[in-house]
């Protein structure tokens, strides 16, 4: 059971370089997330998307950029990297229903920005 | 911007301690979970409290949701090392659309 796959693991970029964070999910889940974590900060939810061809700006924005043109597949843009970015960033997936949401989370890529 | 606030954010016991986290919020959760993360790994769902005096047993934790639905506490009884890692609470509020604020997270040690 494959879930919410994240790649890459690991990556260093340099400051103004970009790169996509790949995020695919294989349970069919309507609703899929990217949040970052920072110590000491819990997660914050960067974007969010509901459905296919949807996507919302969530807490901390900025600097990111997403599409979601299927069910299964959620990638997160950065353009313009800097060392703000510096972060693990985690992208999750739920299935709505009429109770609250459950969340299932990838394993994380670790980014450094220097 | 509610504020959801753990405490404490890190706690070193010894193996065969009891502990307990906090959670509490200034708003009233509709829900609110409690997560596990280990190393290198995504947050793993613990529980979900919907209603205010909630109580959840899952083996040797004990999850409770105050009357006001306004905090939330996480007990372990009889801690073991394999109880290491970061405790989170994420909670819902009513005028939020449904998204999940997390708290900043306990940082649990367990040494034998």
């Amino acid at each position: 059971n494959a879930g919410v796959t994240q790649t890459p693991k690991f990556r260093i970029l340099k400051i103004g370089q970009s790169m996509t964070l790949q995020c695919t999910q294989d349970m069919n889940h309507n609703y899929m997330y990217w949040y970052r974590q920072d110590p000491g900060m819990g997660l914050k939810l960067i974007y969010y998307s509901v459905g296919a061809g949807i996507t919302d700006k969530g807490e901390v924005p900025n600097g990111y950029n997403v599409s979601r043109s299927t069910t299964e597949d959620f990638p997160l843009r950065l353009e313009l990297a800097a060392p703000s970015q510096t972060s693990v960033y985690f992208c999750a997936s739920s299935r709505p229903g009429t109770g609250p949401e459950k969340l299932f989370f990838g394993s994380g890529t670790q980014l450094s920005v220097l | 911007t509610q504020l959801l606030e753990q405490s404490p954010q890190f706690l070193s016991i010894q193996e065969g301690e009891n502990l307990t986290v906090y959670c509490n919020s200034s708003s009233v959760f509709s829900s609110l979970q409690w997560y596990r993360q280990e190393p290198g790994e995504g947050p793993v769902l613990l529980v979900t409290v919907v209603t205010g005096g909630e109580v959840k047993k899952l083996k040797r934790l004990t999850f409770q949701f105050g009357d006001a639905r306004k905090d939330s506490s996480l007990h372990i009884t009889a801690a073991q090392t394999g109880d290491t890692g970061l405790y989170l609470c994420a909670g819902v509020y009513y005028n939020q659309g449904g998204k999940l604020i997390f708290g900043q997270g306990t940082e649990l040690s367990v040494k034998p």
